[in-house]
């Protein structure tokens, strides 16, 4: 079944201590991306990958890094969370970023940065 | 970054009615989405739009690209209970930012039956 996996799907933490939220997608997209929603603002692009070893900033990169050392992986790292990092994070994928907006999501990441 | 407006940011309604929401920015976007989140999950993609003027439809929905490429609306028409969800637009800039995606702030439908 083609899906984008995120782990973990909940996740409650204190500031200061890194953590990672996976993303995985089985489909050999090139393109992957991550989210965050928060209440009245949508949804702000935080980081984004055409492919393999390419990332670029989004809307909201500040306090977060992305690696893309393989094509179906695209981690999302917090170094030092904070409060304000509290909120849903999506992780999602498409073939590739030029025109292909068939972007599958996982199922969301609910952080809570105590 | 980029913002979009989205309005209206709530509708209640009752089944069978026809809907109607847009999307506005203060700059041109070379392509047009809308997306629709059930409770729960991460959203999914209802309709693409490519081309100013472009309308395009997908059963009972409608989306039409602005001309002025700064705006787009999305209508629903004889809604029914499923519709319920939050409806969101994105646009895309293109050029050397076609890899970045800006989404409005979305609107909560509710239906009625």
């Amino acid at each position: 079944e083609a899906q984008v996996t995120q782990n973990p799907r909940y996740l409650i933490t204190v500031t200061g201590k890194k953590l990672t939220v996976t993303c995985s997608q089985n489909m050999n997209h090139e393109y992957m991306s991550w989210y965050r929603q928060d209440p009245g603002l949508g949804l702000r692009q935080i980081y984004y990958s055409m492919n393999v070893e390419v990332t670029d900033k989004g809307d909201v990169p500040e306090g977060y890094k992305v690696s893309r050392k393989e094509k179906r992986n695209f981690p999302l790292i917090l170094e030092s969370p904070s409060p304000n990092q509290t909120s849903l994070y999506f992780c999602a994928s498409s073939l590739n970023g030029q025109g292909a907006y068939e972007q599958y999501f996982g199922p969301g990441t609910r952080l809570t940065v105590t | 970054g980029q913002q979009l407006n989205q309005s209206p940011q709530s509708m209640f309604i009752q089944e069978g009615e026809d809907v109607s929401m847009n999307c506005t920015s203060s700059s041109i976007f070379n392509t047009w989405l809308w997306y629709k989140q059930d409770p729960g999950e991460g959203p999914v993609l209802l309709i693409a739009l490519y081309k100013a003027g472009e309308l395009t439809s997908n059963g009972r929905l409608t989306a039409q690209f602005g001309i002025t490429r700064k705006d787009s609306f999305l209508n629903i028409s004889a809604s029914i209970p499923s519709d319920v969800g939050i409806y969101f637009c994105a646009g895309q800039l293109g050029g050397t930012s076609y890899g970045k995606l800006t989404f409005g702030q979305g609107t909560i439908l509710t239906v009625h039956p």
